[in-house]
């Protein structure tokens, strides 16, 4: 079993719908990372956290300690949103990442 | 543009050949992470160091591979005898405070092993 899992694997949605991604690890961490990657393989961070909610525009991201637990979710969803998303966790404060196999979202017009 | 560079980002050598692939951060920063991907995967730690000090090696790291980091800012990852197997995109990423604690990835170097 991996440590980091994220469902689903594959999202399909079409334009404007709200969208969350799901991802959960079994070890304990120091923080938890959402990175977006599209095709050509550049990887980007959206967001760390370790406690609570973020928000940055149409993306919000939560996490759950206790449950080992986070979400990522897209208000509004656009074409442009459509990229590979990965859950990536850390064990402690600046160390190697873990990362989830990828929720490949595509969003259609 | 995450000022992270690497070079090449294409590779296509033939089986039994060595490459040797570059990461260079722009910013001040002290850790630096070499990350492997294959299709349809989420990237796999492979090594980082700290400043000059190689401090974590993967076992995916077989002896073929090494990792250098000379003064502290740019980074080597060189490949002996390559395999198909080592066919991948290899990620370099850094963790700087400059920009807030998160990593910051190049854009990868993608090798093809014929």
């Amino acid at each position: 079993k991996n440590e980091v899992e994220q469902s689903p694997q594959n999202l399909t949605a079409q334009e404007g719908e709200f969208i969350t991604i799901n991802c959960s690890y079994s070890v304990g961490i120091s923080a938890l990372h959402w990175l977006q990657q599209h095709p050509g393989g550049g990887i980007v961070s959206l967001f760390m956290l370790s406690s609570g909610k973020k928000k940055h525009g149409r993306l919000i991201a939560t996490i759950n300690i206790q449950e080992k637990h986070s979400s990522l979710h897209i208000t509004a969803s656009h074409p442009r949103d459509s990229a590979v998303y990965i859950c990536a966790v850390e064990t402690s404060s600046g160390d190697k990442l873990t990362f989830g196999t990828g929720t490949r979202l595509a969003v259609r017009p | 543009d995450t000022g992270v560079s690497q070079d090449p980002r294409h590779k296509i050598t033939k089986r039994g050949q060595n490459v040797t692939f570059r990461c260079d951060p722009i910013s001040e920063h002290n850790r630096l992470y070499w990350y492997r991907q294959t299709l349809g995967q989420g990237p796999e730690f492979l090594t980082y160091f700290q400043n000059e000090a190689q401090l974590e090696k993967s076992r995916l790291l077989s002896d073929r591979f090494s990792a250098e980091r000379p003064k502290g800012s740019f980074s080597t990852l060189e490949i002996q005898r390559t395999e198909q197997g080592d066919s991948a995109m290899y990620l370099c990423a850094i963790n700087t405070k400059v920009w807030g604690e998160t990593q910051y990835f190049g854009p990868g170097t993608r090798l093809l092993v014929l």
